[in-house]
Order: C-alpha cells, then sequence, then structure tokens
C-alpha cells in the first residue's frame, strides 16, 4: 500500500507570494491533519480535515487555509507569504477521525525568500 | 492546556549502550501518548503508542516506552542502540481529536 505522498517535495517562493500545496493520504483513509515544523517553533499542528470538513484548527493565522476533496487529497493554501512561513510543512492521514494512528508524508520544504 | 516537555535536546550513546529518552507531559487527564521518530528529510514515522491499557507498551525497532501516571511520564528506551537508531524522536499527545502537541524532540546520536 502506498504511504502519504505530498506535492511538490521543495517549493522557493517570495514574500507576497501565495502557495498550494497537496497531500494525497493512504488509500482508504478519510482524515488528513497539516502540520508545519520549523527549527523555532517545533511542530505545529495546522488543521485537520475528515469528510471534506474542517474538524479541528490550530492557532495560525487567516492566510493559512486548506481544503479536503471527496477522494480525501488534501491541499493547504498560504496567501501573502512572509519569510516566517519558510517552513516543513507535514502531512498525516488517519483512518478516521479520533484515529490516533497517523502516517505522516515527506514533507514539503518551503523557502520563503 | 496540554503540553509535552522533552528533556535533553541532544542525547548521545554509544553504540550497545541504553537509550533513554525523557517525556513528560502536563495534565491531569491522562492523554493518549505516542514516540515518533524522524530521519533527516524525511516525515515522521510512528514508533509506538499508549491510548489504554498495557502501561508498558512495545514499538518498532526494539523500542519501547512505559506508562506513568504517578510521575507523568512516557520515557522511551531501547536496550542496546545501533547506529540506524541516530534521527529525531519527538513524544506527542493526544486527547480526543488528531490535534497533537509534539515536545520539541531529541536529537539522538549514536557513537561507534
Amino acid at each position: 500500500k502506498a504511504g502519504v505522498t505530498q506535492t511538490p517535495r521543495y517549493l522557493i517562493k517570495t514574500r507576497g507570494q501565495q502557495v498550494t500545496l497537496s497531500c494525497s493520504p493512504i488509500s482508504g483513509h478519510r482524515s488528513v491533519s497539516w502540520y508545519q515544523q520549523t527549527p523555532g517553533q517545533g511542530l505545529q499542528f495546522l488543521f485537520e480535515y475528515f469528510s471534506e470538513t474542517q474538524r479541528n484548527k490550530g492557532n495560525f493565522p487567516g492566510r493559512f487555509s486548506g481544503r479536503q476533496f471527496s477522494n480525501s487529497r488534501s491541499e493547504m493554501n498560504v496567501s501573502t507569504l512572509e519569510l516566517g512561513d519558510s517552513a516543513l510543512y507535514l502531512c498525516a492521514s488517519s483512518l478516521a477521525l479520533q484515529d490516533y494512528e497517523q502516517y505522516f508524508g515527506p514533507g514539503t520544504r518551503l523557502t520563503v525568500t | 492546556a496540554q503540553s509535552v516537555t522533552q528533556l535533553g535536546s541532544h542525547v548521545s550513546v554509544s553504540e550497545g549502550a541504553l537509550v533513554l529518552l525523557r517525556c513528560n507531559y502536563s495534565s491531569s487527564v491522562p492523554p493518549y501518548l505516542f514516540w515518533y521518530v524522524q530521519y533527516p528529510n524525511q516525515g515522521l514515522q510512528l514508533l509506538l503508542k499508549y491510548t489504554t491499557g498495557a502501561t508498558l507498551v512495545k514499538g518498532i525497532n526494539g523500542f519501547e516506552a512505559e506508562f506513568k501516571k504517578s510521575e507523568t511520564s512516557f520515557h522511551l528506551t531501547k536496550p542496546s542502540a545501533h547506529m540506524s537508531d541516530a534521527a529525531e524522536y519527538f513524544c506527542a499527545v493526544s486527547y480526543n481529536n488528531n490535534d497533537m502537541r509534539f515536545g520539541a524532540g531529541t536529537r539522538l546520536t549514536v557513537k561507534p
């Protein structure tokens, strides 16, 4: 069974631009969560989607948004990029809500210049 | 608010020595507890988890952890370190959803 895939793996953007990251969960998994990982703040929860609905949200500004499609694939979008948005963005999938066994993708490394 | 503290941002052991990575959580309600490992340029891999039941949990690659409610701890151990264990390890807690709170991480170095 294929694991969680994230595209692209690396991305360089300029301050003020917007970016969209994609995550394909493991087949059969319906819950997708997003995390931001930085050296300073560590791993922080962004949001979780299940059945195309955002179920939970972390403490991030409205510039960070996401969505989930009917096939459970998810995208996250960051608008008006700031230098501080440079990070590794990790996607994790699980079978359902309140399923504590999450499987992580390799991440997308975003660099904002 | 729930939080996780990992004692020691860097731990160095010799190959064959005991690995002990410390994790404490702050909550009066026992959470669900996890240990993840992250190798360079990769995502996180679940090592083991505690939800209910037996407090000694065995995971992959010879790792195990014991949930001690009285100490609010969930330390990760491995009897004999291997070079391939060198990585960053994260302790995490969750209560009733997939909103996991991670510790700051402990980088494990294994010396030959």
